[in-house]
């Protein structure tokens, strides 16, 4: 089942300019985890946060997480052409088992030079 | 540098046909995972496996099987290959869960499979 769900569906925006993006859950998390996925290819690890963390820096990135409101968001300072791309939120629901991750549908970035 | 390889990048096959789509993996992981992403539904988890031979349904397994039988290796077979499995696979892998600690995915490059 799809739990995460990204806001917008797509963003088109300057390069250079700063990029947000959202991300909505609907039950509790162990760690949320964001990916991007370029054209045609397979999906990239870029960050994971924690259920326990509020706040992750990783280079250009900023994810925030508000578990009160089942939230977060991805930050993409500085914007680049090359950061266009498809971003997807993940979500590992808490508690033992399985460790298979739920996708979001993705928000579509694209960078105008 | 670590890799999940996928054996073919597209791939087309008739109708009734058995498909196998290959993954292999060099980073030693426990956990594989088979997906497949369409637009406007996103990524649906088809199949996932902890260990060798051990295997979990996940949110749409109807039409497809899979085998682990080494741990570098996991397998999703097409039974009968019906036009509605036209998509692109994902595989994935993931070290476990460990003391707490939780990891990223590592994706291949994916399968595009056309059902004609």
């Amino acid at each position: 089942s799809q739990q995460g769900e990204e806001d917008p569906q797509a963003l088109s925006i300057q390069e250079g300019e700063n990029a947000t993006m959202n991300c909505s859950y609907k039950t509790s998390i162990n760690n949320l985890q964001w990916y991007r996925q370029n054209s045609g290819r397979g999906l990239v690890h870029l960050i994971l946060i924690r259920s326990n963390e509020r706040e992750k820096h990783s280079g250009r990135l900023r994810v925030t997480l508000d578990t009160s409101k089942k939230s977060s968001s991805l930050l993409i300072t500085a914007s680049r052409a090359a950061d266009t791309a498809s971003y997807f939120c993940a979500t590992r629901p808490s508690g033992g088992g399985a460790d298979g991750l739920t996708f979001g549908k993705g928000t579509h970035l694209i960078i105008q030079p | 540098d670590v890799k999940v390889t996928q054996s073919s990048r597209y791939l087309v096959k008739r109708t009734g046909e058995k498909v196998f789509l290959e993954c292999v993996q060099d980073m030693d992981h426990e956990n594989m995972f088979w997906y497949r992403q369409d637009p406007g539904l996103g990524l649906r988890l088809i199949y996932f496996s902890y260990d060798v031979k051990m295997k979990e349904k996940g949110d749409i397994p109807e039409g497809y099987s899979v085998s682990r039988e080494k741990k570098e290796r996991f397998s999703l077979i097409l039974e009968s290959a019906s036009t509605n499995q036209t998509s692109m696979y994902l595989c994935a892998s993931s070290p476990p869960r460990a003391q707490g600690v939780t990891y990223g995915y590592t994706f291949g490059s994916g399968t595009r499979l056309t059902v004609v």
